[in-house]
């Protein structure tokens, strides 16, 4: 099964801040990954997909990158309602499984 | 609008069974591969299984293999999750997600790109004596 961790897996930051995530696969896959953010109690929204291609209607602050193994998220400028969880999830086998997710808070 | 919303979660004792049911509206459910997410209380997002257009492939997790079937019904626009032998562990909010696929054609061969893009609220499974 592929492995995917997250890093950090709890970040402390401010309005305004440029925040990275990263999250590392066990084994190579290639672009096959998405990233999703979720708030307490709501469903998860999807945010990239294919390593780096920005869902409809997402703000361009977000932006993901990485291929391979190494994958990372960044939130350019962050504003009151990027405070969530953010949890990668590869795509390249029919498990389609997820990162442990990071949360995000002030 | 496109919209996907679980219903059938309940209080279970240990052992017992549940239905869940996904109703799908806003698009060509029979389009659309479905899969089945949880999450446990305070946890992270676990994917339950996965079900193609027509029905024919699926896969479960090694969590829930043996004990749980997904199904679907592509006239009345519907997922379904018979759940049996039910455990403790088994307690989470339940999603049904619809994925989509993105096709690269490339000249050594075309990549397909899954995403989650569209999930319902969920519904709570509760299993307790």
């Amino acid at each position: 099964d592929i492995q995917l961790t997250q890093s950090p897996s709890f970040l402390s930051a401010s309005v305004g801040d440029r925040i990275t995530i990263t999250c590392r696969a066990s084994q190579g896959i290639d672009r096959y990954l998405a990233w999703y953010q979720q708030k307490p109690g709501i469903a998860p929204k999807l945010l990239i997909y294919a390593a780096s291609t920005l869902q409809s209607g997402v703000p361009s602050r977000f932006r993901g990158s990485g291929s391979g193994t190494e994958f990372t998220l960044t939130i350019s400028s962050l504003q009151p309602e990027d405070f969530a969880t953010y949890y990668c999830q590869q795509l390249s086998n029919y498990r389609f499984t997820f990162g442990p997710g990071t949360k995000v808070d002030i | 609008e496109v919209q996907l919303v679980e219903s059938g979660g309940g209080l279970v004792e240990p052992g017992g069974s549940l239905r869940l049911s996904c109703a799908a509206s806003g698009f060509t459910f029979s389009n659309y591969e479905m899969k089945w997410v949880r999450q446990a209380p305070g946890k992270g997002l676990e994917w339950v299984s996965f079900i193609s257009t027509s029905g024919n492939t699926i896969h479960y997790a090694d969590s829930v293999k043996g004990r749980f079937t997904v199904s679907r019904d592509n006239a009345e626009n519907s997922l379904y999750l018979q759940m049996n032998s039910l455990r403790a562990e088994d307690t989470a909010v339940y999603y049904c997600a619809r994925a989509t696929v993105e096709v690269v054609v490339a000249p050594f061969g075309d990549y397909y790109y899954y995403y989650m893009d569209v999930w319902g609220k969920g519904t709570t499974v509760s299993v307790s004596s």
